[in-house]
C-alpha cells in the first residue's frame, strides 16, 4: 500500500538551516505531483510548496518563498524540503502528501521542526 | 490568495445526528474544492473532492455541495469515530489555501 515516511525533523536554532526527506513507496514515483504541507501546535494547516511530476515546476507559500526550495530524486522516490533561514514561526509539524486530480489523496505521519535558541 | 471561512468554528453534537459544516471563499473555485478530516495525532485524510466526490473508502454518510464560493460538508448520521477537525482546502488558485478548520466534538 502506498506508504510515505518523512524524516529530518528536529530543533535548529534561528537562522540555521534543515532538510527534509519523504520516502515514497508503493506507487509510481515518478508520475505523481507532491506537495509539503505543514501545521503549526495547536493551529490549522497550511500548505508550503509543490513540485511536478518531473521537478520542472515548484510553486511556494509567500511565507516561505526564497527561504524553502522543494525538490525531488525520482531515482530514489524521495522527496525533499531544504529549510534555509528557519524562524520561530517556522515551527510545526510538516507533512508530504502525494497530489492526484489536484487533491492530497496520501499524506504522511509527518515530522516536527522545531525553531527554537 | 483565496481565503477560505469556515463555519461555525465547533460544533457540538451527539452520536447519531446531522453535522452540517460550511466553507466559504472569498472568489468563486467552480468546484474546485475539497475536505479533510483530521484526527489527533494523525495525518490528513482526503474525505471529499470537486466539492462532491467522495474519495476511495469514504463512508457514504459524509456527502459534499456547493458551487462557487458556498460549500458544505454533510455527515448523515455521526458515528463516534467521526469526531475530528475538518478542514476545506482549494485547489482554484496558488497558493493552495485551507480553511481555519471546523471542530465537531461530543455534546
Amino acid at each position: 500500500q502506498v506508504q510515505l515516511v518523512e524524516s529530518g525533523g528536529g530543533v535548529v536554532q534561528p537562522g540555521r538551516s534543515l532538510r527534509l526527506s519523504c520516502a515514497a513507496s508503493a506507487f509510481s514515483f515518478s508520475t505523481y505531483a507532491m506537495h509539503w504541507v505543514r501545521q503549526a501546535p495547536g493551529k490549522g494547516l497550511e500548505w508550503v510548496a509543490l513540485i511536478s511530476y518531473d521537478g520542472v515546476n515548484k510553486y511556494y507559500a509567500d511565507s516561505v518563498k526564497g527561504r524553502f526550495t522543494i525538490s525531488r530524486d525520482n531515482s530514489k522516490n524521495t522527496l525533499y524540503l531544504q529549510m534555509d533561514s528557519l524562524r520561530a514561526d517556522d515551527t510545526a509539524v510538516y507533512y508530504c502528501a502525494r497530489e492526484t486530480d489536484g487533491y492530497n489523496d496520501y499524506w504522511g505521519q509527518g515530522t516536527l521542526v522545531s525553531v527554537s535558541s | 490568495e483565496i481565503v477560505l471561512t469556515q463555519s461555525p468554528a465547533t460544533l457540538s453534537l451527539s452520536p447519531g445526528e446531522r453535522a452540517t459544516l460550511s466553507c466559504r471563499a472569498s472568489q468563486s473555485l467552480i468546484s474546485f474544492l475539497a475536505w479533510y478530516q483530521q484526527k489527533p495525532g494523525q495525518a490528513p485524510r482526503l474525505l471529499i473532492y470537486d466539492a462532491s466526490k467522495r474519495a476511495t473508502g469514504i463512508p457514504a454518510r459524509f456527502s459534499g455541495s456547493g458551487s462557487g464560493t458556498d460549500f458544505t460538508l454533510t455527515i448523515s448520521s455521526l458515528e463516534p469515530e467521526d469526531f475530528a477537525v475538518y478542514y476545506c482546502q482549494q485547489r482554484s488558485d496558488w497558493p493552495r489555501t485551507f480553511g481555519q478548520g471546523t471542530k465537531v466534538e461530543i455534546k
